[in-house]
């Protein structure tokens, strides 16, 4: 089947302006992160949904960062007022459910890249 | 609070070789270890995990791992590396309460024909 797919794959943009990535993920998955891979930091945790739980949001750096999840499915990670430092690759994963030992499936990611 | 060390940012072996990249732990709590593989401009794919099943676990693509709890450590190998071995490689914790990834820093994993 398909597996997590994310969009855009690149995006450049301006210092200050806000953007939106997508996630689309596995069909029937209940769990979906996002991390932050960078240079400097490796790769970071950033949210997690579960279901209809509150989001897991102690990994997001500061306020500018937020993230949704419509109806279970769809994520949207939206960055505002970008700053150069939020210049990194975002990953979108799934897993099928809250399980500690369940595998994560990863989607290809967003570069973003911020001038 | 769990983390991971890996070491060795780049490793590098002849094509046929043996392939070592090490990994150890750090946990509070019985660890569930991850190895991902992430090819160029690609996101992670699992190559095996360890959940205290059984201490020796086989993953895709002929790659292996020992959990060792006395050293703290689940070094991946392979006994003979191939090209499309190149990679990044990376290990990961989680446990307790603490489903998400706690990822180490990488391994660049260089074939040489």
């Amino acid at each position: 089947g398909a597996g997590v797919s994310q969009s855009p794959s690149n995006k450049v943009t301006e210092k200050g302006k806000d953007v939106e990535l997508r996630c689309d993920p596995i069909s029937g998955h209940t769990a979906l992160y996002w991390y932050r891979q960078s240079l400097g930091q490796g790769l970071e945790f950033l949210i997690y949904f579960q279901g209809n739980s509150a989001p897991d949001k102690s990994g997001l750096p500061s306020d500018r960062f937020s993230a949704e999840r419509t109806g279970g499915s769809v994520s949207t990670l939206t960055i505002q007022r970008t700053q150069q430092e939020d210049s990194a690759v975002y990953l979108c994963a799934s897993s099928p459910d809250r399980g500690l030992t369940d595998t994560q499936y990863f989607g290809p990611g967003t570069r973003l890249t911020v001038l | 609070a769990q983390s991971v060390t890996q070491l060795g940012s780049h490793v590098s072996v002849s094509e046929g070789a043996l392939v070592l990249l090490r990994c150890n732990y750090s946990s509070s709590v019985p660890p569930y270890l991850f190895w991902y593989v992430q090819y160029p401009n690609q996101g992670l794919q699992l190559l095996l995990k360890y959940t205290s099943a059984a201490t020796l676990v086989k993953g895709i693509n002929g790659f292996e791992a020992e959990f060792k709890k006395s050293d703290t450590s689940i070094h991946l190998t392979k006994p003979s590396a191939h090209m499309s071995d190149a990679a990044e490689y990376f290990c990961a914790v989680s446990g307790g309460s603490n489903y998400k990834l706690t990822f180490g820093k990488g391994t660049l994993l260089t074939v040489n024909p």
